[in-house]
Formats: structure tokens, C-alpha cells, sequence
């Protein structure tokens, strides 16, 4: 079955970076394409960057614009965030996630990772 | 693009209905059927449990159901089960492969 598992978070101070993974299998990675999504402590979900399958399109929420760059290697079926310039506000469990179109999930994430924690602090 | 607001909670008995509103815009909600909802339990990643407004994943239970009425979105559970506390949230396509979530709901069984 399809399995989406992260990996990479941990403590950062402000305006440090980390860089996310996210190792894909399954699947024919290059075929789907992938988000970021994440979860400040006690608040709702935030779609925050696509990644179509061959990286040719690629799109950012405003509030992480400039500072995040996600990126793929389809060889190595892993999907990357890296993230810059951190502040507390960007303190969230990050989960990447699919939407199998392929199975007639159109822009629904059906499929999730188990998340990782990102925390930013001094 | 400013999340949907939803309710910040819902409750009722076991066996009653339950309905969580999602209202959004021409821009997100009412651009297309492209709304989904998930389930999400404490400490756990989200589950997908509609889809395209009224669709359900197999495996997800049919006291679960979707619709949506010019540009807001409800989702309706039946026979409420102490199983289904957990939080609940909506998600729009707002178009060029952009998603919006709502600010969550958490229901709770009295």
C-alpha cells in the first residue's frame, strides 16, 4: 500500500533552516503529485506548497513564499521541503500528502504521511 | 487566502445529527466541487472522509455526508457515535493547485 513517512524535524532557532523529507513507496512517485501541509500546536490545517510529478509546476502559500522551497527526487521517490529564515510562527507539524487522482481523488489528499515536528525556538 | 470559517465547535447525543458549515467564497467553496472534508483524531494525521462535495472514500462509514449549497459547504453526520469525536475539517480548491482549509470544528458526544 501507499506509505508516506517524514522525516527531518526538529528544533531550529529563529531565522535558522531545515530542510523536510518525505519517502514515498507504493507507488510510482513521479506519477502523483505532492503537498506540504502543516499544523501550528492547537490550530487547523495549512496547505502550503505543490509539486506536480515532473517539478515543472510548483506553488507556495503567501505566508511561506520566498522563505520555503519544495523540490522532488523521483528517483529516489522523496519529496523535500526546505525552509528558511524560520520563525516561531512557522512551529507546526509538517505533513506531505497525495492526491491520487489516478483513483479519482481530484484535489483531495487521501493519502498523508504521520507528520514531523518543526519547532522554532530560542 | 484566509481560511474558511467554520464553527469552533458542534456537540450532540449519540444517534443524533450533527451539521459543521464551511463557508467560503465565488473564489474557493463556490468555484467548484472540489471541496473535501477530513477526520482527524487527536495525535493522529487527518483522514479523508468526503470528497468532491459528496463522495466517500470506501471504508468510510455512509452516516457520513457531504453537500453544498452556492458557496457554502456543510457536512452532515447521522447517528452520531462516540466514535466520531475528534476535530473536522473542510478544504476547498482555490484554483491554480492553491487548497484552503477551514479553521476546524471539534465535535463532540455528550
Amino acid at each position: 500500500q501507499v506509505q508516506l513517512v517524514e522525516s527531518g524535524g526538529g528544533l531550529v532557532k529563529p531565522g535558522g533552516s531545515l530542510r523536510l523529507s518525505c519517502a514515498a513507496s507504493g507507488l510510482t512517485f513521479s506519477d502523483y503529485y505532492m503537498s506540504w501541509i502543516r499544523q501550528a500546536p492547537g490550530k487547523g490545517l495549512e496547505w502550503i506548497s505543490y509539486i506536480s510529478g515532473s517539478s515543472d509546476r510548483i506553488y507556495y502559500a503567501d505566508s511561506v513564499k520566498g522563505r520555503f522551497t519544495i523540490s522532488r527526487d523521483n528517483a529516489e521517490n522523496s519529496l523535500y521541503l526546505q525552509m528558511n529564515s524560520l520563525s516561531a510562527e512557522d512551529t507546526a507539524v509538517y505533513y506531505c500528502a497525495l492526491a491520487d487522482f489516478w483513483s479519482g481523488y481530484h484535489d483531495a489528499f487521501n493519502i498523508w504521511g504521520q507528520g514531523t515536528m518543526v519547532t522554532v525556538s530560542s | 487566502q484566509s481560511a474558511l470559517t467554520q464553527p469552533a465547535s458542534v456537540s450532540g447525543s449519540p444517534g443524533q445529527s450533527i451539521t459543521i458549515s464551511c463557508p467560503g467564497s465565488s473564489s474557493d467553496v463556490g468555484s467548484s466541487n472540489l471541496v473535501s472534508w477530513y477526520q482527524q483524531h487527536p495525535g493522529k494525521a487527518p483522514k479523508l472522509i468526503i470528497y468532491e462535495v459528496t463522495k466517500r472514500p470506501p471504508g468510510v462509514s455512509n452516516r457520513f455526508s457531504g453537500s453544498k449549497s452556492g458557496s457554502t459547504a456543510s457536512l452532515t453526520i447521522s447517528g452520531l457515535q462516540a466514535e466520531d469525536e475528534a476535530d473536522y475539517y473542510c478544504c476547498a480548491y482555490a484554483g491554480t493547485r492553491t487548497y484552503v482549509f477551514g479553521t476546524g470544528t471539534k465535535v463532540t458526544v455528550l
